[in-house]
């Protein structure tokens, strides 16, 4: 079956850092998100990216943030200056995107980010 | 987007049937109902979905009352890998639609 992909599994880094989180989203997929995780909290929709921009995104998604689809298969969340409350649990999921009405979203196994 | 009622947590044993109600009184017309399955430190992953009567496939059976103000989603025979947190997600579930998670319901699943 194809899954999304995640790298790095694990990041720490200082806060001040830029951090780039990579995602393989599944080949014919149209459409990808990103979420963050706070430990022990919800799952949040940070953005989602289709034909090369971004479709909607949420207040968390500030302009530190940024996402790119370098390529035919990456896409990527950059934090350009992290914060120590950036530290989550950071999930790229991608979907099928067409018209049709039930759509599903796959997610990768997550990159877990510490800042210190 | 509907707003999603379930409980916090619930426990079982192996080989029982877990069943997992949720509210959603104000759920639209084109709205579905979409479980979702979350393991620690992995990724929800898609359970089952539906818009009313009933829905099954390998994994789990999803109950939708005609008026849809909740649905149940049913486990049969639980085992210890089905400890996780399930989540209840109402929404029209086309194109790039965000998904919003509630807090779930945290399942333990006890030999």
């Amino acid at each position: 079956e194809p899954e999304v992909t995640q790298t790095p599994s694990h990041q720490v880094t200082q806060m001040g850092q830029e951090v780039i989180l990579r995602c393989v989203p599944i080949s014919n997929h149209l459409y990808f998100y990103w979420y963050r995780q706070i430990l022990g909290q919800k799952v949040e929709f940070l953005v989602s990216f289709y034909n090369n921009e971004i479709s909607e995104k949420s207040e968390i998604f500030d302009d530190q943030f940024s996402v790119e689809r370098p390529d035919g298969s990456n896409f990527t969340l950059k934090i350009r200056s992290t914060k120590l409350e950036d530290s989550a649990m950071y999930f790229c999921a991608s979907s099928g995107g067409s018209d049709r009405v039930l759509e599903t979203q796959y997610f990768g196994p997550g990159t877990r980010l510490l800042v210190l | 987007l509907a707003k999603t009622t379930q409980p916090i947590s619930m426990d079982s044993y192996e080989g029982q049937e877990v069943n997992i109600t949720c509210s959603h009184n104000n759920i639209a017309t084109n709205d579905y109902i979409t479980w979702y399955q979350q393991f620690p430190s992995q990724g929800p992953r898609f359970i089952i979905q539906g818009y009313k009567t009933k829905v099954t496939n390998e994994v789990a059976s999803l109950f939708i009352p005609a008026d849809r103000k909740s649905s149940t989603l049913s486990l049969p025979r639980v085992s210890l890998s089905d400890t996780a947190v399930y989540y209840c997600l109402v929404g029209f579930s086309g194109g790039y639609n965000k998904l919003i998670f509630g807090a779930g319901t945290r399942l333990a699943v006890h030999p």
